[in-house]
């Protein structure tokens, strides 16, 4: 049973350019969020899809918006990237929001902004 | 607001000895959970426990016990017999009660197992 899978697991990209990061969730889990990790730091909450639509976001600028497919798997896409969007982005899943504690990662894609 | 503090920037362990990450949080929220993951250099954020606001007993996965204090709001990692393969950032963090999976991290404490 595959877990959450995300790709890219590495990408560099230059200021002003955009970027699309994929997740998909583990097996019957229809819920996913997004984070962003900068270096020595713990993860930080973008936003949370299910039913295809976000439902919570966090303290991030329109530039990052997401998402969510028929199939549960959602995209994150950065606008006009900034140096400072260099990072670690991980995807979560979860079979429902806010229900127990099966809330699992995955690997993560690993941003450079150059 | 909702807040997670972990005090213990590094922590070292011999093999075989257990050790325990210290984790304190602040809610107003009666409904909430905790959950650690641990983080090797790969970047993957693994899930080792939860423990719910509720649950009458302390979380046991393994050799992963949360000690959860809730009187003091904490919330603490014991691992028994270190392994080597521990060596790990280990982050705490706490979900509010509702509809949401938005968690609040700690700063996370550095583990170096030695032999």
């Amino acid at each position: 049973d595959a877990g959450v899978t995300q790709s890219p697991t590495h990408l560099i990209k230059t200021r002003g350019q955009q970027v699309t990061l994929r997740c998909s969730p583990k097996s019957g889990h229809d819920t996913v969020s997004w984070y962003q990790q900068a270096l020595g730091q713990g993860p930080q909450f973008i936003f949370q899809y299910y039913e295809e639509e976000e439902r919570q976001r966090g303290n991030f600028p329109d530039r990052f918006s997401g998402h969510q497919f028929p199939n549960y798997s959602s995209e994150l896409n950065v606008n006009a990237l900034l140096l400072g969007d260099s990072a670690l982005y991980l995807c979560a899943s979860s079979p429902g929001a806010g229900v127990g504690g099966e809330l699992f990662f995955g690997e993560g894609s690993r941003l450079t902004v150059l | 607001a909702q807040k997670i503090t972990q005090t213990q920037p590094g922590m070292f362990v011999q093999e075989k000895e257990a050790v325990t990450l210290d984790c304190t949080y602040d809610t107003s929220d009666p409904s909430y959970g905790l959950f650690w993951y641990k983080q090797p250099s790969s970047g993957e954020m693994i899930f080792l426990i939860y423990q719910g606001s509720y649950d009458q007993q302390n979380a046991t996965e393994g050799r992963y016990s949360l000690n959860f204090q809730k009187a003091r709001k904490s919330a603490n990692l014991v691992i028994s017999a270190s392994q080597l393969g521990d060596s790990a950032m280990y982050f705490c963090a706490m979900r509010e009660g509702g509809v949401t999976d938005k968690l609040i991290f700690g700063t996370g404490t550095r583990l170096q197992v030695f032999p």
